[in-house]
């Protein structure tokens, strides 16, 4: 069975761009969830999509956002990049079958300069 | 709301000695726990959760916890560590409602030494 996939692992972007990153959750998982890691904040969770729907969303601005297509993919993009944003943004994806362990991706490490 | 203090974030441990890492919770709703382990560059692997039954839970790796409601705490042990147990360890809540948000602790890197 294949992991969580996040395209592509190393990103580097200028101050003022946009970026959208990319995961593919293990097949038949229909939760994924977005996580900010850096050094200063530590983990932080950014938002979760179910079915296309964005079901919970973290304390971070209206730059990020997500979306989930009906095959369970799902993209954030990130927009006005900030030098505070480099970070390793981890794509999580759950079972909805009782069994509530995430599983991560490698994640995405974004350099913004 | 929940939150997750790891108490120590560096924790030094000779090779065959054995470890506790500390982890305590708060929240206002019943929680279930987990234990993530990272490696350079990489992302997070699960080591072990708690979500109901037996409060001492086993993982992989040799690791396990006990949850302990009285003192909402969640400390991982492991009684003999190898040098490759070298790794960044993240503590976890979520809440039981079937939403899937995380709430990490601040990690605590274990450097286990030759």
């Amino acid at each position: 069975k294949a992991g969580v996939t996040q395209t592509p692992r190393y990103l580097i972007k200028t101050r003022g761009q946009q970026v959208t990153l990319s995961c593919s959750p293990i097949s038949g998982h229909r939760s994924v969830s977005w996580y900010q890691q850096t050094p200063g904040q530590g983990l932080q969770f950014l938002f979760e999509y179910f079915s296309e729907t964005q079901r919970n969303k973290g304390n971070f601005p209206g730059r990020f956002s997500g979306r989930q297509f009906s095959n369970s993919r799902s993209e954030m993009n990130v927009s006005t990049l900030e030098l505070g944003d480099s970070a390793l943004y981890l794509c999580a994806s759950t079972s909805q079958t009782g069994n509530t362990e995430a599983f991560f991706g490698q994640g995405t490490r974004l350099t913004v300069v | 709301a929940q939150s997750v203090t790891q108490l120590d974030s560096q924790v030094p441990v000779f090779e065959e000695a054995p470890v506790e890492l500390r982890c305590n919770y708060s929240s206002s709703v019943s929680v279930y726990l987990f234990w993530y382990v990272q490696y350079p560059n990489q992302g997070l692997q699960l080591l072990l959760k708690y979500l109901s039954g037996s409060t001492l839970v086993k993982g992989i790796n040799g690791f396990e916890a006990e949850f302990n409601k009285s003192q909402t705490s969640f400390h991982l042990r492991k009684p003999s560590v190898h040098i490759s147990d070298t790794a960044e360890y993240f503590c976890a809540v979520s809440g039981t409602s079937g939403t899937y948000k995380y709430i990490f602790g601040t990690g605590t890197r274990l450097k286990v030494l030759a």
